[in-house]
């Protein structure tokens, strides 16, 4: 099943915040999100593990709480090129490892 | 910097005709992913492969889509006949096992 992304847009002005979230019904092995900007190819971003672990990457950083089966992304003092669509990949591990289920996105657009 | 490969970059072609689309994953990727993109429905995976080995290919139409991968350097999906709503962008990704997934730049499909 197909996790759920809030908000599905949002505008930022640049230098501010925003959060993504990202909700599963399933049990979760990791999460990794990705940016992918019009007419390119999706870019990883970064891995969360079980473990309830935060990573960063520059002025992004994203939680995951097993328990909820839930993540967020964090995007601090937002830049213009930030802009584009999130998409959070849910991995549920075991036989199916590696694979992953993509929400529908979230859209961000960063204006100056 | 490695690079996922896929040709062609755009395809327009009539219905009922053959559509090959090839991959060539990084060098030392085992995992080879085909994911088609709608606006409908987001990014949905078609089938993937381990090791050359098929090991889910469910979100595929069997009738008319197939996927092969003849040797570890190059992935292909065939649609035959193909029909307007195949119309849609095809990436392919690789990655080591569950490591995080490299895309390529994708495949623009347009069945007329």
């Amino acid at each position: 099943q197909q996790p759920v992304q809030s908000p599905q847009a949002v505008i930022l002005r640049e230098g501010e915040d925003a959060v993504i979230n990202c909700s599963s019904s399933k049990a979760l092995y990791s999460v990794h999100w990705y940016r992918q900007k019009h007419g390119e190819a999706p870019v990883f971003l970064m891995i969360l593990l079980k473990g309830g672990e935060q990573k960063g990457h520059e002025k992004i950083s994203a939680s995951f709480n097993e328990k909820k089966q839930q993540s967020s992304l964090y995007l601090t003092a937002s830049q213009l090129s930030y802009s584009g669509t999130y998409f959070c990949g849910t991995e549920a591990g075991g036989t199916s490892y590696g694979k992953l289920t993509f929400g529908q996105g979230t859209i961000l657009t960063v204006h100056p | 910097d490695a690079r996922v490969t896929q040709t062609p970059r755009h395809k327009v072609t009539e219905m009922g005709q053959e559509v090959t689309m090839r991959c060539q994953p990084i060098l030392g990727h085992n995992t080879v992913f085909w994911y088609r993109q709608t606006m409908m429905q987001g990014l949905e995976l078609l089938a993937y492969f381990r090791n050359r080995a098929p090991l889910d290919d469910s979100g595929m139409p069997k009738d008319r889509f197939s996927a092969e991968m003849p040797d570890a350097t190059l992935a292909t999906l065939k649609i035959q006949p193909s029909e307007p709503r195949d119309s849609a962008v095809y990436f392919c990704a690789s990655a080591r096992d569950d490591q995080p997934q490299h895309f390529g730049d994708g495949t623009r499909l347009s069945i007329l």
